[in-house]
């Protein structure tokens, strides 16, 4: 069982459309990212969360660390939010990653 | 502008022999990670190092090497005994290994024909 559980594996939206990628772990952790991979492999990173919620334009991350949860939501999504999105978490000294979560938004 | 450069972006190499992926950051981090991704998989840690002349294994670190001379460099060699070598590559770094954005290279393709 992968120690990072990403829902859903595959997502397909229209335009506009509010989105909410979920994320679920099994241990108590330092920090979560939420990563976004893009079709040509590379990978930028877009929140580190200890706690609470993060907002970045069009996108907010929200963590509980007492339910082990995370959830990462797209506001008025576009076609170039398609993407795979993954979500890892720190412990220590090591970084666990989920399989992704493959958004299409479609226009 | 700062960040990281991995190369090449596509290699093929055949059964048998070595290759070697270059890893360069100018973000003046001290640690640096190699990840391989297969399909549908999350990330797999390689090999990760926290400071120069020192690495570790990780969980997948059987059939490939590493050196960490300079700072900015963290070269990854997949050798002829690794057995399924086909596969995307990322490099990384941060600051250090807890609490730090992390910052990925574009990745490299490995394709053994």
């Amino acid at each position: 069982k992968n120690e990072v559980e990403q829902s859903p594996q595959n997502l397909t939206a229209q335009e506009g459309e509010f989105i909410t990628i979920n994320c679920s772990y099994s241990v108590g952790i330092s920090a979560l990212h939420w990563l976004q991979q893009h079709p040509g492999g590379g990978i930028v990173s877009l929140f580190m969360l200890s706690s609470g919620k993060k907002k970045h334009g069009r996108l907010i991350a929200t963590i509980n660390i007492q339910e082990k949860h995370s959830s990462l939501h797209i506001t008025a999504s576009h076609p170039r939010d398609s993407a795979v999105y993954i979500c890892a978490y720190v412990k220590n000294n090591d970084m666990r990653f989920g399989a992704g979560t493959r958004l299409t938004v479609k226009p | 502008d700062g960040g990281i450069t991995q190369s090449p972006k596509y290699l093929f190499r055949k059964e048998g022999q070595n290759v070697t992926l270059s890893c360069e950051q100018n973000l003046n981090h001290d640690a640096m990670y190699w990840y391989r991704q297969d399909p549908g998989q999350g990330l797999r840690l390689i090999y990760y190092s926290q400071i120069v002349n020192d690495f570790q294994k990780g969980d997948i670190a059987e059939g490939y090497s590493v050196s960490r001379e300079k700072k900015e460099s963290f070269p990854l060699t997949v050798t002829s005994a690794q057995k399924n070598p086909t596969a995307f590559y990322l490099c990384a770094s941060n600051m250090d290994r807890v609490g730090n954005t992390i910052y990925f290279g574009e990745g490299s393709w490995l394709t053994v024909v």
